[in-house]
């Protein structure tokens, strides 16, 4: 348990198909965060917020629209994917952008686009 | 464009052998140098770094940082079944970027 909680923990959609991905955290941190992971890619960064404020877009197709209503949870909204958007994605928390220490993860939501 | 390498990209050992994973970096105004491991889902913080020389340890697990030629090593002994992961190296830099290397997938046999 990280303290950071994600749901859906699969999710099979169509292209067609509107869905979100849901992330809360309980650990009291300031700052949030989506990440994509692909096979054999690195981590991407996808969207950074920092008390409730987007503060990075890390050039993320309109397809995925985040959204952080307090600085407890985070959605990521999913709309028109493509089959290449199937990944794991992890919502990931830490107690400020300004500090360099460490960043707590979920445990994913497995989106599979068919 | 901040470039964050990890070597091998697999590995394979028996239980009992020790192991030395490698990350080496390219990035604008380094600030740390993290480790994480990654059984299933949720990537788990190890080790941060932002000195170099400094080996931070813990238990079986142990780390150090080269700030002069930009690479960490994460060092296992005494491997176990357990320590079977993905090995995520990251490093931030300014402007508060967290860049992550692929990873080393490390398989550890009875």
């Amino acid at each position: 348990e990280t303290g950071v909680t994600q749901t859906p923990r699969h999710l099979v959609m169509g292209m067609t198909n509107k869905k979100s991905l849901k992330c809360e955290q309980h650990l009291g941190h300031n700052a949030m965060y989506w990440y994509k992971q692909s096979a054999k890619k690195p981590l991407e960064l996808m969207f950074v917020y920092n008390f409730k404020e987007q503060t990075e877009n890390n050039s993320v197709p309109s397809r995925f629209s985040p959204e952080c209503p307090n600085s407890s949870h985070l959605f990521l909204h999913l709309h028109t994917l493509q089959p290449e958007d199937s990944a794991l994605y992890l919502c990931a928390s830490s107690q400020g952008l300004q500090i360099p220490g460490e960043l707590f993860f979920g445990e994913g939501s497995r989106l599979t686009v068919l | 464009e901040d470039k964050v390498v990890q070597s091998p990209l697999s590995l394979v050992v028996h239980e009992g052998d020790t192991v030395t994973l490698n990350c080496s970096y390219e990035v604008t105004n380094f600030r740390s140098l993290l480790w994480y491991k990654q059984e299933k889902k949720a990537p788990t913080f190890l080790f941060m770094l932002t000195s170099s020389g400094i080996e931070k340890k813990s238990g079986r697990l142990s780390s150090i940082l080269d700030k002069k030629e930009l690479f960490s090593i994460l060092n296992i002994t005494a491997t176990q079944t357990g320590d079977s992961a993905v090995y995520l190296c990251a490093v931030k830099s300014s402007g508060d970027k967290l860049t992550f290397g692929t990873g080393t997938r490390l398989a550890v046999r009875p």
